[in-house]
């Protein structure tokens, strides 16, 4: 069984087109995440949330907006897309929880990953 | 602001040679430290991590690490490197709170045969 799933797994789109990424954790995880990996393979988080609550937003363009129907998935939503959207997403999930002082313990759990590609 | 620097972008070994990827933190408390494989087209796994006591933690895999904290240092070890861990390598830090991690650049290990 896939722990952390992501859908699609390619995304090709025009530039200023509207497109959504899913992910789906079936660990009974309190926490997901969003993380963009860039073509240098960078990577760095954008968004957590906890129990549909949002936890951290780093400074993302608000054409991002994560949206969390319940606490098993966290979907992406980009607006307006542009040449730099481009990149891979991945999703993740870990039982910590967020709300709470202190540093993260536990093992973040990552989806395969989304190659979004804006033409 | 706190930083993750892999120095190596890529390194090259013989299949049964030992390995160490380099990894150095800077944050001012004692943070929770973490190394991920992402193997092609695949998400990251997590290999091992270390929160406090035994500065020399086993992962998955026949990895290990050793936390040197006058060197800042957080270096993955493996004795004898087989084909199959070709991969990217990604050291990560956990800060403040909220879950943030934040990760390295990454290592790409090559394997020769």
């Amino acid at each position: 069984d896939t722990a952390v799933s992501q859908t699609p797994k390619y995304l090709v789109t025009q530039m200023g087109n509207d497109k959504s990424i899913k992910c789906e954790q079936n660990l009974g995880h309190d926490t997901m995440y969003w993380y963009k990996q860039d073509s240098k393979k960078f990577l760095k988080i954008m968004f957590s949330y906890n129990n549909k609550e949002l936890i951290i937003n780093e400074t993302v363009p608000n054409r991002f907006s994560p949206k969390s129907p319940d606490k098993a998935h966290l979907n992406l939503h980009i607006n307006s897309l542009e040449l730099g959207d481009s990149a891979v997403y991945f999703c993740a999930s870990s039982q910590d929880d967020g709300s709470l002082p202190g540093l993260a313990r536990d093992t973040q759990y990552f989806g395969p990953g989304t190659r979004l590609t804006v033409l | 602001a706190q930083s993750v620097t892999q120095p190596d972008i890529h390194i090259t070994v013989s299949e049964g040679a030992s390995l160490e990827l380099r990894c150095n933190y800077s944050y001012g408390a004692t943070p929770y430290l973490f190394w991920y494989v992402q193997s092609p087209g695949q998400g990251l796994q997590l290999l091992l991590k270390y929160f406090s006591g035994d500065t020399l933690v086993q992962g998955i895999k026949g990895f290990e690490a050793e936390f040197k904290r006058s060197q800042s240092s957080f270096n993955l070890r493996k004795p004898s490197v087989h084909w199959s861990d070709a991969a990217e390598y990604f050291c990560a830090v956990s800060v403040e709170y909220g879950n943030k991690l934040v990760f390295g650049a990454g290592t790409i290990l090559r394997v020769k045969s």
